[in-house]
């Protein structure tokens, strides 16, 4: 089985400030990794993965993960941050062999303030 | 893009109640899922659906059931709604690629649903 922790609840930030959204999983075997975001009152949809290869993942919209295999981490960054990027972000983790299903964190609320 | 169509964006059910919450998608996917989301607890997998006919219950199954008679359309069924069930639910669907869980899901828009 796979489990998914996001560190924070909630991060509040300045515009333009960097921002960095947490993530730890644990596993018994491979993985595959995605962060997802939810704007209100809209489902999630997808910002980045990583299946393989090079651990630094770019996504849409500006942000980026990077996969330390060693520490367990997916954790989400972005240089700067915008208004518009106000939202709930979850980090989802699927097993190899596991057909498709994930494991979803809790959620972060990420409010961006003027 | 994929398309994933949830039935309803509100609906207002009283205890007791039969409800259907339905879900189309129009890519071709064959896995299909549904989720319950609520304040802090994150997306629990209610059931998932590898093929048609086929399912799998998943972390919290009581008090639901699933149809799948076609392939792009899911259904979720509270067989007898309780207050306990009021929350945000979420239908998603990906594709099969030989049952590796490498594809990512995509999501509706959700059903808000308010047992009274």
């Amino acid at each position: 089985a796979q489990s998914v922790t996001q560190l924070d609840s909630q991060v509040p930030v300045f515009e333009e400030a960097p921002v960095e959204l947490r993530c730890n999983y644990s596993s018994s075997v491979s993985v595959y990794l995605f962060w997802y975001v939810q704007y209100p009152n809209q489902g999630l949809q997808l910002l980045l993965k990583y299946l393989s290869g090079s651990t630094l993942v770019k996504g849409i919209n500006g942000f980026e993960a990077e996969f330390n295999k060693s520490q367990t981490s997916f954790h989400l960054r972005k240089p700067s941050v915008h208004i518009s990027d106000t939202a709930e972000y979850f980090c989802a983790v699927s097993a190899a062999g596991n057909a498709g299903k994930s494991t979803f964190g809790d959620g972060t609320t990420l409010t961006v303030k003027p | 893009d994929v398309k994933v169509t949830q039935s309803s964006r509100y609906l207002v059910k009283r205890t007791g109640e039969k409800v259907f919450l339905e879900c189309v998608q129009d890519m071709d996917h064959e896995n299909m899922f549904w989720y319950r989301q609520d304040p802090g607890l994150g997306l629990r997998l209610i059931y998932f659906s590898y093929d048609v006919k086929m399912k799998e219950k998943g972390d919290i199954p009581e008090g639901y059931s699933v149809s799948r008679e076609k392939k792009e359309r899911f259904s979720l069924i509270l067989e007898s709604a309780s207050t306990n069930q009021t929350s945000m639910y979420l239908c998603a669907s990906s594709s099969h690629q030989r049952r590796r869980s490498n594809q990512p899901q995509h999501f509706g828009d959700g059903t808000r649903l308010s047992i009274l």
